[in-house]
């Protein structure tokens, strides 16, 4: 069964830099994107981007210049790194693993636990 | 603002049927057969209930249901039960490369 576990700072000023990290834990890293979503404070999800084990990536246009996702394959672990934050940036955010390829056309699943992100000065 | 929409709240009594909309364009829900729902429970992670319009995973019940017209998906959630209430999401490729979402439905079971 797979699972994914993440973490990383949850207080930030702004214009720092969001760092996070998420840990696959069984079944296959390479054969899947693995993805960045994040959940504001009583509003909808929002995709963030997507990384395989190669490190191709894709990126939400919206926030593509602020973005960056890495990846350590030997570890299978995905990075999500968010410059310049502000308080839009407030949120829950989560790993997964998209299934059907990139943009994950089959849907998200498993998902991490979540690490709520604060920006505050 | 979402780019899909979806009703703030629906509700049902237990054993009733209850139908969640999700209305988008043909850039994305019209457009594609990527077209799936999540449910979350307050503190807990998205799960996964729908894929490619009306596919359900493993262990998903067959209770919950997709379809889409048009624009427009929708989750049926037939014979609710206490535990189907919780936050459902749908979600989208979209043309431009990028994954849409709506801003979510809060089920109440009454």
């Amino acid at each position: 069964q797979v699972q994914l576990q993440q973490w990383g700072a949850g207080l930030l000023k702004p214009s720092e830099t969001l760092s996070l990290t998420c840990a696959v834990y069984g079944g296959s890293f390479s054969a899947y994107y693995w993805n960045w979503i994040r959940r504001p404070p009583g509003k909808g999800l929002e995709w963030i981007g997507e990384i395989n084990h190669s490190g191709s990536t894709n990126y939400n246009p919206s926030l593509k210049s602020r973005v960056t996702i890495s990846v350590d394959a030997s570890k299978k672990q995905l990075s999500l790194k968010l410059s310049s934050v502000t308080a839009a940036d407030t949120a829950v955010y989560y790993c997964a693993r998209g299934l059907g390829g990139s943009y994950s056309q089959l849907g998200l699943d498993p998902w991490g636990q979540g690490t709520l992100v604060t920006v505050s000065s | 603002q979402s780019a899909l929409t979806q009703p703030p709240s629906a509700s049902g009594s237990p054993g009733q049927s209850v139908t969640i909309s999700c209305t988008g364009t043909s850039s994305d829900v019209g457009g594609y057969n990527y077209v799936s729902w999540y449910q979350q429970h307050p503190g807990k992670a998205p799960k996964l209930m729908i894929y490619g319009v009306n596919k359900r995973p493993s262990g998903v019940p067959d209770r919950f249901s997709g379809s889409r017209s048009g624009n427009t998906a929708s989750l049926t959630v037939s014979g609710l039960q206490a535990e189907d209430e919780a936050d459902y999401y749908c979600s989208s490729y979209a043309d431009s490369n990028n994954v849409v979402f709506g801003g979510g439905t809060k089920l109440t079971v009454l």
